[in-house]
């Protein structure tokens, strides 16, 4: 049962093209993040939210935009795609989140690849 | 000066081993210090935390904190091929965690 879920695994696309990247976690935790994962593997935070509401949002372009329908869920939604944009996107979940001894559970990532 | 260093590796040991993962921070504010343990083509996942100065122990593993000098220390003893992974060190404070780059870590047969 799997605890941090995210879909597509893969996705390949066109420069120029709008994606979404969806995450659920089944926790029922507060707070939900992404980070994106360059080819350097440096793990770096993009949003994160606590309970639908936006807390944590990095010096992101406006290209991205997280939405959070409810607390379980966490997408992320890419216009315009560039090269720049390929990278792995991990989604994680927290009980409570801000840091301390928050533990932060992630998914298995999407492996986006930007043509 | 970056937030949270670490050598990106690769580091190759023979098993049984004792390996020393280290990584350096600059902001005093943190207080709390987590490991997380990455394997190829997954998500990170916790393996230690501490908190404050001091050695924490878990099985083979320990870890290390030095806040005078903001340094951290993971050791692994007697290490296996399984631990083949890469290793993020993560200090936080109560409102973000920043994470290293990882160290690449592989144990040979």
């Amino acid at each position: 049962d799997t605890a941090v879920s995210q879909t597509p695994k893969y996705l390949v696309t066109q420069m120029g093209n709008d994606k979404s990247i969806k995450c659920e976690q089944n926790l029922g935790h507060d707070t939900m993040y992404w980070y994106k994962q360059d080819s350097k593997k440096f793990l770096k935070i993009m949003f994160s939210y606590n309970n639908k509401e936006l807390i944590i949002n990095e010096t992101v372009p406006n290209r991205f935009s997280p939405k959070s329908p409810d607390k379980a869920h966490l997408n992320l939604h890419i216009n315009s795609l560039e090269l720049g944009d390929s990278a792995v996107y991990f989604c994680a979940s927290s009980e409570k989140g801000g840091g301390g001894l928050d533990e932060q559970f992630f998914g298995p990532g999407t492996r986006l690849t930007v043509l | 000066q970056k937030e949270v260093e670490q050598d990106p590796g690769p580091l190759s040991v023979p098993e049984g081993a004792i390996v020393s993962l280290n990584c350096t921070y600059s902001n005093s504010a943190f207080q709390y210090f987590m490991w997380y343990r990455q394997y190829s083509r997954k998500g990170p996942e916790l393996l230690m935390y501490t908190y404050s100065s001091g050695n924490k122990e878990d099985g083979r593993f320990t870890a290390q904190v030095d806040k005078s000098s903001k340094y951290i220390s993971l050791f692994i003893r007697d290490s296996q091929p399984s631990d083949s992974a890469t290793y993020l060190c993560a200090p936080n404070r109560d409102d973000k965690i920043i994470f290293g780059k990882g160290t690449r870590l592989h144990i040979l047969p």
